[in-house]
């Protein structure tokens, strides 16, 4: 079945720092979504994408999904300690939707 | 105001226990699904269910029972045969079309003991 695939897994970075989010999958996505879960909440729908190389910002936050529409990228700039927790990507068409393993970021103050 | 709830939001039972987590949405959503979450292993999806009376099987959903009875309405019940029931679990519904965003529930933190 249909799989994205996150890395890393993991991201400590300084405040200040920049920090990014890859999402990749073997097949062709339809879509692309993006959710932010702060430590000890639930999922919260940042964006989603549907164009090939679309390019999408929120504030210091840039989302981009491929021209090939298999991969996609959320780009903090200049982190702050509010922007802590695990980003999903996700996909999905027919009702299913999939999501990454997350990228859990750590920001030291 | 709209939304999902869960409920309980924490639950500890006895090994070999059936256990069933209410999820009910007052969005007027056709969607909704649920999820299980372990740490490093990001959302993995139990089952959905686009329509009243009818759902589907998600990547894991062996050990799993749900019902669509009403459309507000997405009980899931975990059952003795899940070998690794301790989980957190997220509910979640969307409007029925093909995109759209995903509103999650608080989740229901289980404990098998």
């Amino acid at each position: 079945g249909q799989q994205v695939m996150q890395i890393p897994q993991y991201q400590h970075v300084q405040e200040g720092e920049d920090f990014t989010t890859y999402c990749n999958s073997s097949t062709t996505l339809s879509n692309i979504q993006w959710y932010k879960q702060r430590p000890g909440g639930h999922p919260v729908f940042l964006i989603q994408l549907v164009k090939s190389g679309e390019v999408k910002k929120q504030k210091r936050l840039t989302f981009q999904f491929g021209e090939a529409k298999k991969n996609s990228s959320l780009h903090i700039t200049a982190t702050q300690t509010t922007d802590v927790g695990t980003y999903f990507c996700a996909s999905g068409n027919t009702g299913k939707l999939i999501f990454g393993q997350g990228t859990t970021l750590q920001v030291k103050p | 105001d709209g939304g999902i709830t869960q409920s309980p939001k924490y639950l500890f039972r006895k090994e070999g226990q059936n256990v069933t987590l209410s999820c009910e949405q007052n969005l007027n959503h056709d969607a909704m699904y649920w999820y299980r979450q372990d740490p490093g292993q990001g959302l993995r999806l139990i089952y959905y269910s686009q329509i009243v009376n009818d759902f589907q099987k998600g990547d894991i959903a062996e050990g799993y029972s749900v019902s669509r009875e009403k459309k507000e309405s997405f009980p899931l019940t975990v059952t003795s045969a899940q070998k690794n029931p301790t989980a957190f679990y997220l509910c979640a519904s969307k409007t029925a079309a093909n995109t759209g965003e995903l509103f999650f529930g608080e989740g229901s933190r289980l404990t098998v003991l």
